[in-house]
């Protein structure tokens, strides 16, 4: 059974600083998916990552995969308040692209 | 394009009653997965439907059933709500073909049990 661990579970960082999330999980997961909440609201899709390798960037976001290593990592570069949000990626082991097990999120606040 | 749309927003149960939660997947996605995000066990996964089939099921109890009609619309069900089953219930949907597994999400449903 894939459990995905994020880490840190709360961050808490000034704007303009660099700060990474990281997403360990414990068997294969063909693709890990990064995903964003705000508060009250649903889920918005940030990256999906399909291979060994891949890198993706979206603005101040950035996000890589090592299934070697089975980790897989969301960059924050040069923060700002509108980050502020909980991050979750997911794995999918059964590669159905429909049936995502989940991390337990990253609380990221971004103060001025 | 229309994203994934769920249906009622809000909704307020006594415990031991039944709830029906629907979804309308953005158009052309036959897939529609349904997943409980609670403070206490994080984002889980319930079931998916591809064709009016389930495909796939995760760990709940039989209370927990759902269904999809001949236009990708998917239903629900809850029955004998407890407290526990409070919780945002969230369904997405996916287009399935090729390398796109993406996964769209909905707005939720937000269930309160009393």
């Amino acid at each position: 059974e894939l459990k995905v661990e994020q880490n840190p579970l709360f961050l808490s960082m000034q704007e303009g600083k660099n700060y990474t999330i990281y997403c360990n999980y414990s068997t294969t997961s063909d693709r890990l998916y990064w995903y964003r909440q705000d508060p009250g609201k649903s889920l918005e899709s940030l990256f999906v990552l399909l291979s060994n390798g891949a890198v993706k960037q979206e603005g101040r976001l950035m996000a890589s995969l090592d299934t070697k290593a089975r980790l897989s990592t969301l960059h924050i570069t040069a923060a700002v308040h509108d980050l502020s949000a909980t991050y979750f990626c997911a794995g999918d082991p059964w590669a159905s692209g429909s049936r995502l097990t989940f991390g337990e999120g990253t609380q990221l606040t971004v103060n001025p | 394009k229309a994203g994934v749309t769920q249906t009622p927003r809000y909704l307020i149960k006594t415990r031991g009653q039944q709830v029906t939660l629907s979804c309308s997947p953005i158009s052309g996605h036959r897939s529609v997965s349904w997943y409980q995000q609670t403070p206490g066990q994080g984002l889980q996964f319930l079931f998916e439907y591809f064709s009016e089939t389930q495909r796939n099921k995760g760990n709940f109890p039989g209370r927990f059933s759902g269904r999809q009609f001949s236009n990708s619309r998917s239903e629900m069900n809850v029955s004998t709500l407890e407290l526990g089953d409070s919780a945002l219930y969230l369904c997405a949907s996916s287009l399935m073909t090729g390398l796109n597994y993406e996964q769209y999400f909905g707005p939720g449903t937000r269930l309160t049990v009393t």
